[in-house]
């Protein structure tokens, strides 16, 4: 079983501040990489797909890079707002098969 | 269009009771997943469609489980008989691609098996 890593399980940040978190995966017959938002009591949202080494996606203050050889990704939230508070989830394939999911950051922004 | 859409959002159960839940996906979208969230495993991928053909059902934890997709436009995940360790927040997503494509989640239907 391929495993997705996410760092730190858990994370509190001051408004205002910027901050980032890193979703680990196998570089080995990588396919895609998703990023996904899950804020308490609704359901995920789609930030970002990246496919190629050196990807880099941005949507607002929200930005993700992608490093397929060495199997990482990097999440960045630049001057966090209380609206940022969510989960954010990291999804990979490999090969041709399934999605597989992270545990998740769990992102609390601090007024 | 209106997301894709799951019924019900919420179903309390007895033990050994069938469930029923179900699922509109996103009017040309061609792939449909159902995920169970729980706290110990997150979200685990039960099944996925691709064109309405079941291609991954590993995750489907036993014989009790069991989806079907019989068009492009709904798709049911059935258990029975439910037990309470079933109870979990179930979802369903669709998607254009089922690799490069985002996934649109359903609201989720909340199960509890008492």
């Amino acid at each position: 079983i391929l495993n997705v890593e996410q760092s730190p399980q858990s994370l509190h940040v001051q408004e205002g501040d910027s901050t980032n978190f890193t979703c680990s995966f196998p570089s080995s017959n990588f396919y895609a990489l998703h990023w996904y938002r899950w804020e308490t009591a609704k359901s995920p949202e789609a930030l970002f797909v990246m496919t190629l080494n050196g990807d880099e996606k941005k949507k607002g203050r929200i930005s993700a890079t992608l490093n397929t050889k060495e199997g990482y990704s990097y999440l960045y939230i630049k001057g966090s707002q209380p609206e940022d508070s969510a989960t954010y989830l990291c999804a990979f394939i490999f090969g041709n098969e399934k999605l597989t999911f992270g545990t998740g950051t769990r992102l609390t922004i601090i007024p | 269009d209106a997301g894709v859409i799951q019924s019900p959002r919420h179903e309390v159960t007895e033990m050994g009771q069938e469930v029923t839940l179900r699922c509109k996906p996103i009017s040309g979208h061609n792939s449909l997943f159902w995920y169970r969230q729980t706290m110990m495993r997150g979200l685990e991928l039960l099944i996925y469609f691709n064109n309405n053909v079941p291609i991954d059902d590993s995750g489907m934890p036993e014989d009790r489980f069991s989806a079907k997709m019989p068009n492009a436009s709904f798709s049911t995940l059935k258990i029975q008989p439910s037990e309470p360790r079933d109870s979990a927040v179930y979802f369903c997503a669709s998607s254009l691609d089922r690799h490069l494509g985002e996934l649109f989640f359903g609201e989720g239907s909340r199960l509890t098996v008492l």
